[in-house]
C-alpha cells in the first residue's frame, strides 16, 4: 500500500544549528501538508505545497516540494529551542479521497 | 473561534473494560477524524466521517472499536472491550469538507484523549 517515509526518526542538534528532515511517498501527491507535535501536545499545521517544485518559507523555515511531486523536506536554520517537537509530513491517500497519511515523523530536539 | 474539543484527556482503565470518547469538531466543519497515535508513530486513521455519514472505517478494528456521529456535529468513539494493546492517545480532527478544494483537507486536530489500559 501506499506509504509516507520520513528521514531521520531523531535528530539532536545544538541551538544554532540547522536542522532538515525528509518526506519520501511510495506515489505521487496531489499536495504534502506538513505538521508539528509539541511534546505532550497535539499536531499542528504548518503548511501546504501543492506546486511540483514549490518552495516556501515561514520565518526560518523552508518547505519544499521536489519536482515529481513524491518527496519533500523541511528545512530550519538557527534552530532554537521553540523548535524542539515532532515534525510530521502527510499526503493524501488511503484508498479515500479527503485522508492523509502522515509518515512516522522526525523527532528534533534541540540543546541549548 | 473554538478549536476541536476532546474529552477526556486521559483515561485510565483495566482490560475488558469498555472505554469512551467524545469529539467536538470546530463549527461548520463537516469533516470529522478519528486517529490513533501510539507511541514515537504518526496518526493512523480509525474513521472518517463526512457530516453523519461514516464514508471510510476501513481502519476501524469493528469487532471491539464503535463510532458515531448521529447528528453530523460531536462523536463518539467506543472500545468494549478494551486490550493492552489498545493504549495510545485517540486524536480527533476536523476539516471544511474534502472537496475539491485542496486546502479544504487542512486537519485541524484536538488535544487527544490518552488511553492507558493496565
Amino acid at each position: 500500500g501506499q506509504q509516507v517515509m520520513q528521514i531521520p526518526q531523531y535528530q539532536h542538534v545544538q541551538e544554532g544549528e540547522d536542522f532538515t528532515t525528509y518526506c519520501n511517498s511510495s506515489t505521487t501527491l496531489s499536495n504534502i501538508q506538513w505538521y508539528k507535535q509539541r511534546p505532550g501536545g497535539h499536531p499542528v499545521f504548518l503548511i501546504q505545497l501543492v506546486k511540483s517544485g514549490e518552495v516556501k518559507k515561514q520565518k526560518r523555515l523552508t518547505f519544499q516540494f521536489g519536482e515529481a511531486k513524491k518527496n519533500s523536506s523541511l528545512h530550519i536554520t538557527a534552530t532554537q529551542t521553540t523548535d524542539v517537537g515532532t515534525y510530521f509530513c502527510a499526503g493524501p491517500g488511503g484508498g479515500s479521497q479527503g485522508n492523509l497519511i502522515f509518515g512516522k515523523g522526525t523527532k528534533l530536539s534541540v540543546k541549548p | 473561534e473554538a478549536g476541536v474539543v476532546q474529552s477526556p484527556r486521559y483515561k485510565i482503565i483495566e482490560k475488558k473494560q469498555p472505554v469512551a470518547f467524545w469529539c467536538n469538531p470546530i463549527s461548520g466543519h463537516n469533516t470529522l477524524y478519528w486517529y490513533r497515535q501510539n507511541l514515537g508513530q504518526g496518526p493512523e486513521l480509525l474513521i472518517r466521517y463526512e457530516n453523519e455519514e461514516a464514508v471510510d472505517d476501513s481502519q476501524l478494528p469493528k469487532d471491539r472499536f464503535s463510532a458515531e456521529r448521529l447528528k453530523g456535529v460531536d462523536s463518539t468513539l467506543k472500545i468494549q472491550p478494551a486490550e493492552l494493546g489498545d493504549s495510545a492517545v485517540y486524536l480527533c480532527a476536523s476539516s471544511p469538507s474534502t472537496g475539491k478544494m485542496i486546502s479544504e483537507n487542512i486537519q485541524y486536530f484536538g488535544a487527544g484523549t490518552r488511553l492507558s489500559v493496565l
